[in-house]
């Protein structure tokens, strides 16, 4: 248990809905980070969240959004979902620069 | 060109044998760099974390990275079966986001 936790685990959900990814980070962990993973791109980043405010933006579509709560948690909403979505996404914590915990993952197919 | 670049493999070598993985980079302000190794529909696991250029040995494992070359290696020693697995190279400037390489597939076989 890397001490990143994320919800669910596996998500199958049809082209056109929304979804929400969970994470909570490691205890103490201020920054949080979420990550796309497809066989032909690899780990994308998406977004990084540093105590409740956003601190960079990657490759995020802007059908995805997300946010971190006063207790450190965050959440990355899907919406208008398309076949090419569907992927790994990755939430990962650190307290500082440099190597960061990942968690272990969300599948999400969108049918 | 991607900033990070990284050869996906697959690489087969014996058990017992010295692997060796590779990425080279393109961005100068590349200051930390990291290896992860990812097992199948698992989430990435920090392997080894070096600031700027140098060396670092855990283990079996050893990290060089060359900032004058923009290259960074990763070897580990007297593989092992359990060795089988994807190595992710990822390097950051400060305060910024990593950057991964696509990552190489190593399989070690007994």
């Amino acid at each position: 248990d890397s001490g990143v936790t994320q919800t669910p685990k596996h998500l199958i959900t049809a082209t056109g809905q929304r979804v929400t990814l969970r994470c909570s980070p490691r205890s103490g962990d201020l920054s949080v980070y979420w990550y796309q993973q497809s066989l032909d791109q690899g780990l994308q980043f998406l977004i990084q969240y540093y105590n409740g405010e956003e601190r960079a933006k990657g490759n995020i579509l802007e059908r995805f959004s997300a946010q971190q709560f006063p207790d450190l948690h965050s959440e990355l909403n899907l919406s208008s979902l398309e076949l090419g979505d569907s992927a790994l996404y990755f939430c990962a914590s650190s307290v500082v620069d440099g190597g960061y915990t990942f968690g272990s993952g969300t599948r999400l197919t969108v049918v | 060109q991607k900033e990070v670049e990284q050869d996906p493999g697959p690489l087969s070598v014996p058990e017992g044998a010295i692997v060796s993985l590779n990425c080279t980079y393109s961005n100068s302000a590349f200051q930390y760099f990291m290896w992860y190794r990812q097992y199948s529909r698992k989430g990435p696991e920090l392997l080894m974390y070096t600031y700027s250029s140098g060396n670092k040995e855990d283990g079996r494992f050893t990290a060089q990275v060359d900032k004058s070359s923009k290259y960074i290696s990763l070897f580990i020693r007297d593989s092992q079966p359990s060795d089988s697995a994807t190595y992710l190279c990822a390097m950051s400037g400060s305060g910024y986001a990593l950057n991964f390489g696509k990552g190489t597939s190593l399989l070690v076989t007994p």
